[in-house]
């Protein structure tokens, strides 16, 4: 199993629409974790952070946690075309204190 | 500096030959990430530092590659006897110790082998 594992998509939602990306992780005991976004060509930008269960939201975005389940999801309300990237799952490895990152979910939001 | 900076931006080098590539991370963090990205894939583990030590190297691919950290700040990635397959987009991210801490990533290395 992969240390942090993500749908490749590609996503696709129109404007407007709410997108939803998923993410499972196998570390039972990490407690950090964060949703990357990354435009072709650039490097990964911070957007969420997460480390406690339920949901956290900062403006269109919202992550969800859930421990027990080792899931984690991103969801990004009224989807605009310039969301349109690839979202990186990153997820601390407790015992190394390293960072491992999913393959990414490519989303295009299409006007 | 204001953030993490990479140096050089691009590199291309002839097979078989000896490549550095640097990182300067954000003042005063500790942690330092290497990671190597190729298209459509996402950010691959290479070596971790916390200080001066790595803390993991285990995603080293080979004893070609090695990475130091001297003063616990810039870091450089060294790759011996380079191989086309080590083309790649390097990526060096930083951030502080201790719980719940966000990485922050420099704009990366793109190094192709020829």
């Amino acid at each position: 199993q992969k240390e942090v594992e993500q749908n490749s998509g590609p996503l696709s939602v129109p404007e407007g629409a709410i997108a939803s990306l998923n993410c499972t992780y196998s570390d039972r005991v990490s407690q950090s974790f964060f949703w990357y976004r990354q435009y072709s060509g650039k490097s990964p930008e911070l957007i969420m952070s997460i480390y406690s269960n339920g949901d956290k939201e900062d403006g269109r975005f919202t992550a969800q946690l859930n421990k027990a389940s080792q899931y984690v999801s991103l969801l990004i309300r009224d989807s605009q075309p310039s969301d349109s990237a690839t979202y990186l799952c990153a997820v601390n490895m407790e015992e190394a204190g390293d960072m491992r990152f999913g393959a990414g979910t490519r989303l295009t939001v299409k006007p | 500096g204001a953030g993490v900076s990479q140096t050089p931006s691009n590199k291309v080098t002839e097979k078989g030959k000896y490549v550095e590539l640097r990182c300067d991370p954000i003042s005063g963090h500790t942690a330092l990430y290497w990671y190597r990205q190729s298209l459509g894939q996402g950010p691959e583990f290479l070596i971790y530092f916390q200080g001066t030590g790595a803390a993991d190297d285990s995603g080293l691919p080979n004893d070609r590659f090695f990475a130091v950290r001297p003063e616990g700040s810039v870091s450089t990635l060294k790759i011996q006897r380079t191989e086309r397959g080590d083309s790649a987009v390097y990526l060096c991210a930083s951030s502080l110790m201790g719980e719940n801490t966000e990485a922050f990533f420099g704009q990366g290395t793109r190094l192709t082998v020829v």
